[in-house]
């Protein structure tokens, strides 16, 4: 099945700077690999997502970056405000059957004001 | 749009009794249902697929006689822990996407789970 690894675990900036995270999955035949951020105790919320016939998609301060021969892809936040604090989880669906999301272990984001 | 609601939102019960979650999508249907578990400061572990009118897929590792899940309609799933005890405590969530083609999944608020 489908294996995500996610670094790093835990991040800590200053408001203002960028913020990279980046995960790595095993089975080439994923193709959608969302990012959900949670804050404790509630619920994961998409923030952006991918899919494999495209490289970069950016919202606003949030970009991700896709590179399917190497299978890896990143979370790009820029600007970074205290609310973007929480952790944050990628994902990648492997099974394209059932739809299931295999996640990777999470990065816990302070930043700093 | 693409409301998911779980409820309850936290329970307690007491070792070797079942408790029953419910997953609804609230403006949309959803033919597949996800339900996840979350142990503190860890990540989400996929416990199985709930299908409208079959039966559940589960993962590996997953007892089918201790977490019986059942998808009676297309905007409702339910998950039973039967005979809980204190290892099950643990955050539950599920998730449900609209449509038929690949799109994106929704997660409800989760229940907390605390066993006894």
């Amino acid at each position: 099945g489908e294996n995500v690894e996610q670094h790093p675990s835990t991040l800590s900036v200053q408001e203002g700077d960028s913020a990279v995270i980046k995960c790595t999955y095993s089975d080439s035949a994923s193709n959608y690999f969302p990012w959900y951020k949670q804050e404790l105790g509630k619920r994961p919320q998409l923030i952006i997502d991918i899919r494999s016939n495209v490289g970069e998609k950016k919202d606003q301060r949030i970009a991700v970056t896709l590179n399917k021969t190497a299978k890896h892809f990143s979370l790009h936040i820029t600007e970074t405000q205290p609310e973007d604090s929480a952790v944050y989880f990628c994902a990648a669906e492997g099974d394209t059957g059932r739809r299931a999301l295999t996640f990777g272990s999470g990065t816990r984001l302070q930043v700093q004001p | 749009g693409a409301v998911v609601s779980q409820h309850p939102s936290r329970v307690i019960c007491k070792s070797g009794t079942s408790v029953k979650i419910e997953c609804r999508s609230l403006d949309f249907q959803a033919t597949t249902m996800f339900w996840y578990r979350q142990f503190p400061k860890q990540s989400l572990m996929l416990m199985a697929t709930s299908n409208e009118g079959s039966k559940a897929t589960y993962e590996q590792g997953v007892e089918k006689d201790k977490f019986l899940i059942n998808h009676a309609s297309l905007t409702l799933s339910t998950l039973t822990v039967t005979s809980a005890h204190p290892e099950d405590s643990s955050f539950y969530i599920c998730s449900a996407s609209p449509g038929l083609a690949r799109e994106t999944q929704y997660f409800g608020p989760g229940t907390r789970l605390l066993v006894l």
